[in-house]
């Protein structure tokens, strides 16, 4: 089985400044992967990143970083130069046995 | 090309009632998922369709069930409506048995049962 856990319910963040969203895990599965999703007031769950368990190099996508330690079961988040559309909901998600396991979820707010 | 589409956006209900929910895949993609959000909550695994049955299911009872059409679209049904199965419910495509299985969201059916 799957577990995901984020350990912050709610973050404020100035604008422009970079942003870490914690993420550990438990998985029993050899090979995984991990996302990233954001979710706006629209509901709509969007990708963000993807790393996988065998990847060498953490993950990076344009202003996203995915800092992965294996070793720790973590995959932290961090958004760099944050900006107001950044607000939202953040899931940390693992993908294993066909499926996608969600944490609850941190609600990010940027503000001006 | 097409993304992942959901109708209806909006439902509303009374207990014991029945409803379907519908999914279109993204173009290319022949597996569908179905996950239940709960207001404040992640989302929550229902099922998962391939070539028209049903590969795996969570923790859901009976009341849940599904279909998938021979063109990849697949509904949702949800027999006996009680007051908690209000929520959104996402429909996610994806190709099966990928390393990196990327899922596409749909936008969501916000059901609401009074």
């Amino acid at each position: 089985a799957q577990k995901i856990t984020q350990t912050q319910p709610g973050m404020f963040v100035q604008e422009k400044e970079a942003v870490t969203l914690d993420c550990t895990y438990d998985t029993s599965d050899p090979s995984y992967g991990l996302f990233w999703y954001k979710q706006p007031s629209s509901g709509e769950m969007i990708f963000l990143i993807y790393q996988g368990s065998y990847d060498q190099q953490n993950a990076t996508e344009g202003r996203y970083s995915l800092n992965f330690q294996k070793a720790r079961k973590s995959a932290n988040l961090v958004i760099s130069a944050s900006q107001l559309g950044d607000s939202a909901m953040y899931f940390c998600v693992n993908f294993g046995n066909e499926k996608l396991t969600f944490g609850t979820g941190t609600r990010l707010t940027i503000i001006p | 090309d097409a993304g992942v589409t959901q109708s209806p956006t909006h439902l509303i209900k009374t207990r014991g009632q029945q409803v379907t929910l519908r999914c279109s895949p993204k173009s290319g993609h022949d597996t569908v998922s179905w996950y239940q959000q709960a207001l404040g909550q992640g989302p929550q695994f229902i099922f998962q369709y391939y070539e028209e049955e049903e590969r795996q299911r969570g923790n859901f009872p009976d009341r849940f069930s599904g279909h998938q059409f021979p063109n990849y679209s697949s509904e949702l049904n949800v027999n006996a409506l009680l007051l908690g199965d209000s929520a959104l419910y996402l429909c996610a495509s994806s190709l099966p048995d990928r390393g990196y299985n990327e899922q596409f969201f749909g936008p969501g059916t916000r059901l609401t049962v009074l």
